[in-house]
C-alpha cells in the first residue's frame, strides 16, 4: 500500500522568505502523480501544484515549485517571497496512474505560518 | 455551477444514532471520494468510486458505508454512530482530462460536514 509522510506537523517562516516543506512517499509504481494541495483557514482545498512522476522537469506555478527526486521518493514545495496569504495547511497527495485505481490519499499537512 | 455541494454543514448525534452525509458534484466528473480530517491526522481516505455502481474501501472504511446511484451523487453513511467518528467529513470528485493518460488532474472538494457525536 502506498504512503505519504509529512514529517513538519508546523512550520513558520517571515514575509518575503523562502520555505520549503518536505513530503515522502511509499510505493512499488513507477508511473503516478503527486500533488500539494492548501487548505486556509476558510476550510477550502485548493490545489497548488501537480506533478507526473514521468515528467523529469520539476513543477513550478509562479511563486510555488516543487523538487521532485524520484528514487528518493521525495516531493517537497518551495514557496518564494512568502505572503501572508501563505498561511495555511499544506497537503501532499499521492495517486497512482493505473487507470483501475482512483485512490488518492494524502498525508497528515504541514501547518504554514507567515511571520510579519 | 455550483461544484461540489455537501449536505449537511453541521450535524450533532448520539452514539447508536444513524444519518447519512449527501454528495452531488455538477461536473461530470467519473470518480468521487469521502475523506475524514482530524487534527493532527491529516485527510484520510474512508471510500472512494471510480465510476457509477462502483465503490472501494480506502484507508478507513469500517463504521461507514456508502452508496454511488448515479454519477453526480456519492453518499456516506453512518448506521450506529461512534464518538471516534467525530470528525469533519469531505467529499471531492476528481476531474480528468486526456484520453490515455489523464491530464489536468485536479480534486473539487465540498465545503465540509462537521459532525459530532455525543
Amino acid at each position: 500500500a502506498q504512503t505519504v509522510t509529512q514529517s513538519q506537523p508546523e512550520m513558520s517562516v517571515q514575509e518575503a522568505e523562502t520555505v520549503t516543506l518536505s513530503c515522502t512517499y511509499d510505493t512499488s509504481e513507477s508511473d503516478y502523480y503527486l500533488f500539494w494541495y492548501k487548505q486556509p483557514p476558510s476550510r477550502q482545498m485548493i490545489l497548488v501544484i501537480r506533478q507526473e512522476a514521468y515528467k523529469q522537469q520539476n513543477a513550478t506555478e509562479n511563486r510555488f515549485s516543487v523538487n521532485f527526486q524520484k528514487a528518493a521518493k521525495s516531493f517537497s514545495l518551495k514557496i518564494s517571497d512568502s505572503q501572508l496569504g501563505d498561511a495555511a495547511m499544506y497537503f501532499c497527495a499521492y495517486r497512482s496512474a493505473n487507470y483501475r485505481d482512483d485512490k488518492i490519499i494524502f498525508g497528515k499537512g504541514t501547518r504554514l505560518h507567515i511571520l510579519p | 455551477n455550483a461544484g461540489v455541494t455537501q449536505t449537511p454543514k453541521f450535524q450533532v448525534l448520539k452514539t447508536g444514532q444513524s444519518m447519512t452525509l449527501q454528495c452531488a458534484q455538477d461536473m461530470n466528473h467519473n470518480s468521487m471520494y469521502w475523506y475524514r480530517q482530524d487534527p493532527g491526522m491529516g485527510l484520510r481516505l474512508i471510500y472512494y468510486s471510480a465510476s457509477e455502481g462502483t465503490t472501494d474501501k480506502g484507508e478507513v472504511p469500517n463504521g461507514y458505508n456508502v452508496s454511488r446511484l448515479n454519477k453526480r451523487e456519492f453518499s456516506l453513511r453512518l448506521e450506529s454512530a461512534a464518538p471516534s467518528q467525530t470528525s469533519v467529513y469531505f467529499c471531492a470528485s476528481l476531474r480528468q482530462e486526456g484520453f490515455l493518460r489523464a491530464t489536468n488532474e485536479k480534486l473539487f472538494f465540498g465545503s465540509g460536514t462537521q459532525l459530532s457525536v455525543l
